[in-house]
This record gives structure tokens, sequence and C-alpha cells, in this order.
């Protein structure tokens, strides 16, 4: 069990476009969902840490008008770049966990944005 | 803000050496847990660590966290090729949630 699907795994967008990345828990209901960006060759960098019904908690120096992440349920989780731009081209990572306690997050396989 | 730092930063071994990823917290770890990502894939979970001082064995993979909680280690004995990937270190600090995930190691196998 534990399976988090993430949708989709790779888009090409235009620069000044938004692009909308889902996470969602297949067999399991996430009370938090955290959303990471990667570098090539990098660490996970945490975004935001979002609970369901309730507004995401964005880490330091991310932008939340940038970067909407809505988690309308139990068992799925949103994440929208807006206005795209070239240097938001990332590797874009969510993964939940099951209790406000947790210990395990179990990862999707992950969003590869390319912005042109 | 808390930093974790993993040394090296890349390890080529020959297969059957022995390899050992460091991790160094700046603040202390509630827990800390580990995490290996395959080229072009997604982290997962490995492991779990949450006393000072423990120590706990997975196979050829043994993980230590240190007696003031404030670093850990993994020592993969006898490398295969299977066991290439990155592996990150993660620490949990205070009763959060947050995970703040360390600098990782590149782990390379060769024949």
């Amino acid at each position: 069990g534990a399976v988090v699907s993430q949708h989709p795994s790779w888009v090409i967008c235009k620069s000044g476009t938004s692009v909308k990345i889902e996470c969602r828990s297949l067999d399991f209901q996430a009370t938090t969902m955290f959303w990471y960006r990667q570098f090539p060759k990098q660490s996970l960098m945490l975004m935001a840490t979002s609970n369901e019904g309730s507004k995401a908690t964005y880490e330091q120096g991310v932008e939340k008008d940038k970067f909407l992440i809505n988690h309308a349920s139990l068992t799925l989780s949103t994440l929208t770049v807006t206005s795209a731009h070239p240097e938001d081209s990332s590797f874009y990572i969510c993964s939940a966990s099951r209790d406000l306690t947790v210990d395990i997050q179990y990862f999707g396989a992950g969003t590869r944005l390319s912005v042109l | 803000g808390q930093q974790v730092m993993q040394i090296p930063q890349y390890q080529h071994v020959q297969e059957g050496e022995d390899f050992t990823t460091y991790c160094n917290s700046s603040t202390t770890l509630s827990n800390i847990q580990w995490y290996k990502q395959r080229p072009g894939g997604h982290p997962v979970f490995l492991i779990q660590l949450v006393k000072s001082g423990e120590v706990k064995k997975q196979k050829r993979l043994t993980f230590q966290f240190g007696e003031a909680k404030k670093n850990s280690s993994l020592h993969i004995t006898a490398t295969q090729t299977t066991d290439v990937g990155t592996y990150f270190c993660a620490g949990r600090k205070g009763g959060g949630n947050k995970l703040t995930f360390g600098t990782g190691t590149q782990l390379k196998v060769e024949l």
C-alpha cells in the first residue's frame, strides 16, 4: 500500500502559461501533502506543506501567488505554476503522509517541467 | 535555518567494496530518515531512526543515529550494482512533520 500518483510526469509549456500538477494518494488518506522542487543533481527543497481543507504553508522564499497549492480532499493536492518562466523549469515532486505525527513520506514519481 | 549536510557528495566504488555516507545537521533532530533515489526516479523511504545512538540493519545496510542526535550514517557492505543511486538523509526537528533533506550522496558502483 501507500502509493502516490503524480501527473503529468513530463510537461513542456510556453513561457507565460500556467501548468497544473496533480498528486493523488491512491490507497490511503493523506492528511498532509508536501511539494518539493529538485534541480539536477541537487537535493529536494521543500516548497510548501498542505493540509486538507486549509491553506498551504509555504517555505521562506517561495512565492505563494506563483505556486498555487490546493488540497481539496484527503487524496488530492494540486500545484499550479502560474505564468511559468524558463527559470521555473525543474523537477517537482509531491509526497504524502498518513497522519499528523508522521513518519514516512510516500513520494510521487515527479513531474519534469520545461518552460520554453 | 536548519541545514543538513552529507559527505561525500559523490562516491565511485568497485562492486564488492563498502560504502559509507555521513549526514550532519546543524541542529538537534527528533528523528532522521533515509531515502534512496535511483537515477531518474523518486525518493523511496529506507528507514527511520529515533533514539539517540540507535543502530538498525537492513541486510547489507547499517544505519546509525548519533548520540547527540545531530548526525547519522549509512554503511553498505559489499556494494552491488543495484545499490546505485543517490542516498538522502532527512531530518525532522521538534514535533513538526516537515523534513529537511540532506544534500545527498550519489553512489556509483562499477563492475
